[in-house]
Formats: C-alpha cells, sequence, structure tokens
C-alpha cells in the first residue's frame, strides 16, 4: 500500500529541547516536502527535496533543518524548539516536483512545545 | 506572490442540500487540484484540472477549472455525511526561481453535513 508515515503522530515537548519528526514514503518518490498547517494560514510549506542530497527552503523555514540522505526518508529537525512552532505538521511526497503530480500526505503530527 | 483564496471559510448545511465553493487566484496556474481533509488525517487528492473550462465529475462532486487557469469551483449535489471535511485547493505553476513547479495551497473551506 502507498504510504507516507510520520512519526510521532503526538509530541508535547519544552522550548529548547531538540526534536526530530522522522518521514518515510514507500513510493519510490523524487519529491519531498514538509508543510505545517494552523488556522487561518493553511498549509504553507517549510522546506522540499527534489531528490537525494538535493534539499531547499519553502516558505516558512526559520527554526527548522532537513536531510535527504536517502530517497525514502525526509526528517524534519527542529534544533531549538519554540511555542510558535506549535502546530501540525505533515510530511508529504510526489513522483516528481512537476505541476499536476498528485501530493501523497502522512497522517500529521500534533507538536506542542510548552 | 502567489495566493489562493477559498470561500466560504465555513459552511454548515443538511443533508441533500447542494453546494459549491470557490477557490480565486490573481495568478494563472498549470493545473489546480483539490483535496479533501478529514479530522486527524492528512489531505487526500480528489481531481486534478489543467485546461482552462475544464469540468470534471466525480459521482456527485463536479469540479470546474476556470476559462483563464485563475479560479475553480467544487459543486456537491445532495450533500451527504461522509462529504463532511476540509476542502483545499491547490494551484501549481512554474516559479522561475525554482526548477519545480511550487504548489500553492488555499486556506481551505470546512464543510459539516448535518444528516
Amino acid at each position: 500500500e502507498a504510504q507516507v508515515t510520520q512519526n510521532p503522530r503526538y509530541l508535547i515537548t519544552v522550548t529548547g529541547k531538540k526534536l526530530t519528526v522522522t518521514c518515510s514514503q514507500n513510493m519510490n518518490h523524487e519529491y519531498m516536502s514538509w508543510y505545517r498547517q494552523d488556522p487561518g494560514l493553511g498549509l504553507r510549506q517549510i522546506y522540499y527535496s527534489m531528490n537525494v542530497e538535493v534539499t531547499d527552503k519553502g516558505d516558512v523555514p526559520e527554526g527548522y533543518k532537513v536531510s535527504r540522505k536517502e530517497k525514502r526518508n525526509f526528517p524534519l529537525i527542529l534544533e531549538s524548539p519554540s511555542p510558535n512552532q506549535t502546530s501540525l505538521y505533515f510530511c508529504a511526497s510526489s513522483l516528481t516536483g512537476n505541476s499536476g503530480n498528485t501530493i501523497y500526505f502522512g497522517e500529521g503530527s500534533w507538536l506542542t512545545v510548552v | 506572490t502567489q495566493l489562493l483564496e477559498q470561500s466560504p471559510q465555513f459552511l454548515s448545511i443538511q443533508e441533500g442540500e447542494n453546494l459549491t465553493v470557490y477557490c480565486n487566484s490573481s495568478s494563472v496556474f498549470s493545473s489546480l487540484q483539490w483535496y479533501r481533509q478529514e479530522p486527524g488525517e492528512g489531505p487526500v487528492l480528489l481531481v486534478t484540472v489543467v485546461t482552462g473550462g475544464e469540468v470534471k465529475k466525480l459521482k456527485r462532486l463536479t469540479f470546474q477549472f476556470g476559462d483563464a487557469r485563475k479560479d475553480s469551483s467544487l459543486h456537491i449535489t445532495a450533500a451527504q455525511p461522509g462529504d463532511t471535511g476540509l476542502y483545499l485547493c491547490a494551484g501549481s505553476g512554474s516559479d522561475m526561481k525554482t526548477s519545480y513547479d511550487k504548489v500553492i495551497f488555499g486556506p481551505g473551506t470546512s464543510l459539516s453535513v448535518i444528516p
């Protein structure tokens, strides 16, 4: 079954404590990305990756890091989380970054930073 | 900066009613997609439209891409409780600064269908 799997699904952490949200896809997709979803603001792209070892900033990259060492994995790293990073996070993948490709989303990770 | 607006933001209707939600932009898109997101889950693709004026039907859902490829509508006939969810439109078009077609998501229309 085609899947994007992200973990953890729910996390409460404290300000400044480094955390990593993992993401894995089993569709051999080249393109992967991270979004955050906030009320009234919709989905905003944090980082994206066109392929292995190729990553770039999205619209709201501040406070986040990513890496793409393998095609299937695209972890999101918060080096020093702050309360304004409390949000619902989605990992997504598509075959390529070209227009019209289906974007497959993970189930989401609820992150609360206190 | 490309922006997508959706209206209405919230919609609560009785089962059996018809409804239309709108997605508008001042930008031209190469393609436009509609996704539905249910509580606790990620968005799932409903349809992709690529040609100006294109109309696609998916059972009780009818999607239309505007002639100028700047707007789209989603019409649901005889809504059912299973249609409840957040409907997101997403436009994709060439971004001169990158080598890929950037996807812009609208803020969504939250639909509640009451039995």
